[in-house]
């Protein structure tokens, strides 16, 4: 029950785009379309911003967006705001129940 | 608006049993999963379990021989026991409100955690 592999951390300055990846095998993302995502400020409880791999629950901003490609997801956050940064998490089934990635740390320059 | 406390002890001795439970509000608790997750310190998040009011559960073969998650409906609540703790479980807990049957497998609620030492 290997971690997903997520690019330990990304920055970019406001109003620019990053994309964030994370990759498994076939018997979790390659497999399932149970891509999520999760958004965490330090100290505080994650928060979903994407599921199923592609959708945003009510109340997410359209600026983040999921995708998927064999064994790689990736969420893109366009038109970065300050309050973007933080630690990013993947999450996907994997058969038994779901695994985590190991988290990419966003920093809003 | 669905709202979900932790509650339970802050230390535990190792070799011991660790038991949490989760009070939901604004939300019936049938229709749900409902998960526990944890995070240790400066690390990632790991999926410990989850259950639902059916008896049915789900837990990562990590932990498996040690955890259990199990439903009340009637106080709209549920629960986390795991067994023979080491300092290794030392951790955030986080329960979470986790899929349906037509979109089974993300946690869209979550608790705002509470800390568990094992001493």
């Amino acid at each position: 029950q290997s971690a997903l592999t997520q690019t330990r951390s990304v920055s970019g300055s406001p109003g620019q785009s990053v994309t964030i990846s994370c990759t498994g095998t076939r018997n979790d993302i390659g497999g399932y379309n149970y891509v999520s995502w999760y958004h965490q400020h330090p100290g505080r409880a994650p928060s979903l911003v994407i599921y199923d791999v592609t959708k945003r629950p009510s109340g997410v901003p359209d600026r983040f967006s999921g995708s998927k490609s064999g064994n790689t997801a990736s969420l893109t956050i366009s038109g970065l705001q300050a309050d973007d940064d933080g630690d990013y998490y993947c999450s996907s089934y994997a058969g038994y129940g779901q695994v985590f990635g190991e988290g990419t740390k966003l920093t809003v320059l | 608006q669905v709202q979900l406390q932790e509650s339970g002890p802050g230390l535990v001795k190792a070799s011991e049993t660790l038991s949490l439970t989760c009070i939901v509000s604004g939300d019936s608790i049938t229709r749900n999963w409902w998960s526990w997750v944890r995070q240790s310190a400066g690390k990632g998040l790991e999926w410990i379990g989850r259950a639902d009011t059916s008896g049915a559960t789900n837990y990562n073969p990590s932990l498996k021989s040690r955890v259990s998650v199990s439903l009340d409906v009637a106080r709209s609540q549920f629960s986390l026991k795991v067994n023979s703790v080491t300092a290794a479980d030392t951790a955030i807990y986080y329960c979470a409100r986790d899929g349906t049957r037509s979109a089974p497998w993300h946690m869209d609620v979550w608790g705002q955690g509470t800390t568990v030492t094992v001493s």
